[in-house]
């Protein structure tokens, strides 16, 4: 069965380094989603991609981020500048479209900022 | 502002119980998840439904569009049912079409053998 995978599944980096989370979606989904989680807390949403640009993003979502899909299979996350509140599990999702179908997500990437 | 609330936050039941987690909403929906987080942190779909019932093997999933509430139902519960169960709303209200999920809180589920 397809399915959506990420790398790392662990991440620690120095606090002002510079990260990327990587997903790869299933392949005939033509949306994409970045979620995190801070420990303890619930999943918040940070940003969808569609026809390559972003469709929405959050307030979390700010200039530190960025979503590229280099390629026909990659979806990455990028934060420029990490900082310690950064540190969260990182969800990437994928759908076939965007109300109506149902996403699926990866395994998630702990990152920890030292 | 907490747009998906859920009850319980914590629920432990003995195995064999009959098991219901409530979702309610306050935005305007297409449709609304559940999710199954595992320990690892890995998050899973259950369902996704835009009205009346799923049923997928022990697991059965309401919602109630006019009263803006969901519920998840689990029959016969197992110790391997423990996890956290997270309902998540798929907003309208993001610009109309862009079907991002809004997550509440989660219930942790521990079934006792």
């Amino acid at each position: 069965e397809p399915e959506v995978t990420q790398t790392p599944s662990h991440q620690v980096t120095q606090m002002g380094q510079e990260v990327i989370l990587r997903c790869v979606p299933i392949s005939n989904h033509l949306y994409f989603y970045w979620y995190r989680q801070i420990l303890g807390q619930k999943v918040e949403f940070l940003v969808s991609f569609y026809n390559n640009e972003i469709s929405e993003k959050s307030e979390i979502f700010d200039d530190q981020f960025s979503v590229e899909r280099p390629d026909g299979s990659n979806f990455t996350l990028k934060i420029r500048s990490t900082k310690l509140e950064d540190s969260a599990m990182y969800f990437c999702a994928s759908s076939v479209d965007s109300l109506y179908n149902e996403q699926f997500f990866g395994p998630g990437t702990r990152l920890t900022v030292l | 502002k907490n747009e998906v609330e859920q009850s319980p936050q914590n629920l432990t039941a003995q195995e064999g119980e009959f098991i219901t987690i409530n979702c309610s909403y306050s935005v305007g929906i297409s449709a609304l998840h559940w999710l199954q987080q595992h320990p690892g942190g890995g998050i899973v779909s259950l369902f996704m439904l835009s009205s009346g019932k799923k049923k997928h093997g022990r697991l059965i999933a309401t919602i109630n569009i006019q009263e803006k509430h969901s519920s998840l139902h689990i029959t016969a519960s197992h110790p391997r049912d423990s996890a956290v169960y997270i309902c998540a709303a798929m907003s309208m209200n993001y610009g109309g079409s862009q079907g991002n999920l809004i997550f509440g809180k989660g219930t942790k589920l521990s079934v006792k053998p």
